[in-house]
């Protein structure tokens, strides 16, 4: 059981470049999350979504793009990459129903720099 | 608005000494908290989680926290300290509106010294 993935583990980019961060999970879960995490601070929710075909902003969404065409991948898309997005990004997934609260599950996270 | 405070950036503590890591949270409602850990260069993992059940709530790795709504606080305790342990650690909340959203405080760096 894998259970969170994410790829790749590092990148550089150049300002104005963009990419897609992967991420997939294999647990069946309808919650999925994408975080930053910058030195020194917790994470921040980027977006997330309740389901395929459903996503929503959370408290730091500017600068970013998301899709969910599955239930199992979530990528995560940066457009015109600028420094103040150089982080280590965590995607999370989470079970969904009346029982709260459930635990999200991490990825291992993708660690980018952008110069 | 729900929000979560820890109390110390930076903890450190001689192996086989207790640890307390403290955390303060504010909520409008009755929250759901936790406990996660991150080891270098790795994700999170939780530790515990709190959700009206029990006050004292145990762990893994024989961490404890005890809800104290009160004193709005929700510290992360451990009866003797591991090399092991040594990690950043982080008390979430719950935040309202569904969708088991998080809310993350800036983080404790554990240091533990032989």
């Amino acid at each position: 059981n894998a259970g969170v993935t994410q790829t790749p583990k590092f990148r550089i980019l150049k300002i104005g470049q963009s990419m897609t961060l992967q991420c997939a999970q294999d647990m069946n879960h309808n919650y999925m999350y994408w975080y930053r995490q910058d030195p020194g601070m917790g994470l921040k929710l980027i977006y997330y979504s309740v389901g395929a075909g459903i996503t929503d902003k959370g408290e730091v969404p500017n600068g970013y793009n998301v899709s969910r065409s599955t239930t199992e991948d979530f990528p995560l898309r940066l457009e015109l990459a600028a420094p103040s997005q150089t982080s280590v990004y965590f995607c999370a997934s989470s079970p969904s129903g009346l029982a709260k609260p459930y635990e999200q599950y991490f990825g291992p996270g993708t660690r980018l720099t952008v110069t | 608005a729900q929000s979560v405070t820890q109390l110390d950036s930076h903890v450190s503590v001689s192996e086989g000494t207790p640890v307390l890591l403290r955390c303060n949270y504010s909520s409008s409602y009755s929250p759901s908290l936790f406990w996660y850990v991150q080891h270098p260069n790795k994700g999170l993992q939780l530790l515990l989680k709190y959700t009206s059940a029990a006050t004292l709530v145990k762990g893994i790795n024989g961490f404890e926290a005890e809800f104290k709504k009160s004193e709005t606080s929700f510290h992360l305790t451990k009866p003797s300290a591991h090399m092991s342990d040594a990690a950043e650690y982080f008390c979430v909340v719950t935040l309202s509106g569904g969708y088991n959203k998080l809310i993350f405080g800036a983080g404790t760096r554990l240091a533990v010294h032989p």
